[in-house]
């Protein structure tokens, strides 16, 4: 059972686009979600973070929005980079366990 | 950078023998976490550590052990290795539990023969 879930594998966009990577989730006792970016042979960082309570999240180039009612959030970031070209994993948890999604891969085009 | 490493960063090993990763942090924290990154899979839970001696089991700890006995060292044991352990394997460290920021290791990559 996946509780957190990234349907898009990948996505490729241009430089100074914008990026939209959603992911679902299921588990109702998740109150916190968390975006980590992972680059190639290095571990992931993490990268923003929202609380249920709030529907968004700023910083600087990145934004998380967050839907309680359709159990989904979404990571922009605006412009696009080339530097941002990695993989990006999405996370819930509800204090204990934090559950992550398998990732979508993605490509920045200069 | 939080200060964890990870030994070795690159281990072939063969079906039945047992392995040892190595997960070392320089930050005190209380929390150690052994992951593994599987493609479809993204990053799931082997076992945790809340403090030295104190384990507890994740998603997917059929087939490792995991031993604390120092603050900063969390040892993850695969008893005999299968070839589905084949994988990269993450360390992770925070100050609480859930909602405190994990800091990940560079990974160790283990092939098993």
């Amino acid at each position: 059972d996946q509780q957190v879930k990234q349907n898009s594998p990948s996505l490729s966009v241009q430089e100074g686009r914008i990026s939209i990577l959603n992911c679902d989730y299921t588990n109702s006792m998740f109150d916190y979600f968390l975006w980590y970016k992972k680059y190639p042979a290095e571990g992931p960082t993490f990268l923003i973070s929202i609380s249920s309570i709030k529907d968004k999240n700023e910083d600087g180039r990145f934004t998380v929005f967050l839907n309680k009612s359709a159990k989904h959030l979404s990571l922009h970031i605006v412009p696009s980079q080339p530097g941002d070209s990695a993989v990006y994993f999405c996370a819930g948890t509800g204090g204990f366990k934090t559950i992550f999604g398998a990732g979508t891969r993605l490509f920045v085009k200069a | 950078d939080a200060g964890i490493t990870q030994s070795p960063r690159h281990k072939v090993t063969e079906t039945g023998t047992p392995v040892t990763l190595r997960c070392h942090q320089t930050e005190n924290h209380r929390y150690m976490y052994w992951y593994r990154q599987d493609p479809g899979h993204g990053l799931r839970l082997i076992h945790y550590s809340y403090g030295v001696k104190d384990t507890d089991k994740g998603e997917v700890s059929d087939g490792y052990s995991v031993s604390r006995s120092k603050t900063e060292d969390f040892l993850l044991t695969l008893e005999s290795a299968t070839s589905s352990q084949t994988s990269v394997y993450f360390c992770a460290i925070s100050e609480g539990r859930g909602r405190d920021t994990q800091y990940f290791g560079p990974g160790t990559r283990l092939t098993v023969l």
